[in-house]
């Protein structure tokens, strides 16, 4: 069965500093996908990113980058010089190839940022 | 249409009463996802729709839940005699073809109460 998890219930942070959320999942199957999704205070699940399990590439965004590790089942996310806007609830979440198209979410971690 | 909507955004019922909500999909995308996010559960899956046919609805929690599609397009998720475990924000996303890892884009949610 596959599964995600989010260890990091809630972080607070100030302005600017970085901050890495992180993300454990397990599956049994060798083809599975990976994603962030972000829910800002208004409810909506934003998307992030896309990783599939053949690609270990670590891959950066802006401010953000992501760290995808098959041997330790990870994958995290990096804020650099995190800001106000910020401040959501992440999401991490699995679909595995033999699983069909439904997502499996981790808990999620509420990030704050401080002015 | 731009993204993801659904109707209504609040809805506050009494318990026993049935409700209906409805997901409009982004235009052009094939298949459609519901999922329910609730405190004690998180975001938890719950049926999927690849055109008008339902391939994976393992989610739904009971025979109280019912979901429908039409015309490739809007699809209306039913709740018939809701209880109070009911109350949950429910979010529905698509995506393009519905296959394996596809991303899905969500809508921003009907937050449901039940008294």
């Amino acid at each position: 069965a596959q599964k995600v998890t989010q260890a990091q219930t809630e972080i607070s942070v100030v302005e600017k500093e970085d901050v890495t959320l992180d993300c454990v999942y397990e599956t049994r199957d060798t083809t599975y996908y990976l994603f962030w999704y972000k829910q800002p205070p208004s409810g909506e699940l934003v998307f992030l990113i896309r990783r599939n399990s053949f690609d270990e590439q670590n891959e950066i965004s802006g401010r953000y980058s992501w760290n995808f590790q098959k041997s330790t089942s990870s994958f995290n996310f990096t804020i650099t010089a995190s800001q106000v806007v910020d401040s959501a609830v992440y999401f991490c979440a699995l679909s595995e190839r033999r699983g069909g198209s439904r997502l499996t979410f981790g808990e999620g971690t509420q990030l704050t940022v401080n002015p | 249409g731009a993204g993801v909507s659904q109707s209504p955004s609040n809805k506050v019922t009494e318990k026993g009463k049935d409700v209906e909500l409805r997901c409009d999909p982004i235009s052009g995308h094939t298949a459609l996802y519901w999922y329910r996010q609730s405190l004690g559960q998180g975001l938890e899956f719950l049926i999927y729709f690849q055109g008008n046919s339902a391939p994976d609805k393992s989610g739904l929690p009971s025979d109280r839940f019912s979901a429908e599609r039409t015309g490739g397009s809007v699809s209306t998720l039913t709740i018939q005699r809701t209880q109070q475990e009911d109350s949950a924000v429910y979010l529905c996303a698509s995506s393009l073809a519905g296959t394996s890892g596809e991303t899905q884009y969500f809508g921003p949610g009907t937050r449901l109460l039940v008294l």
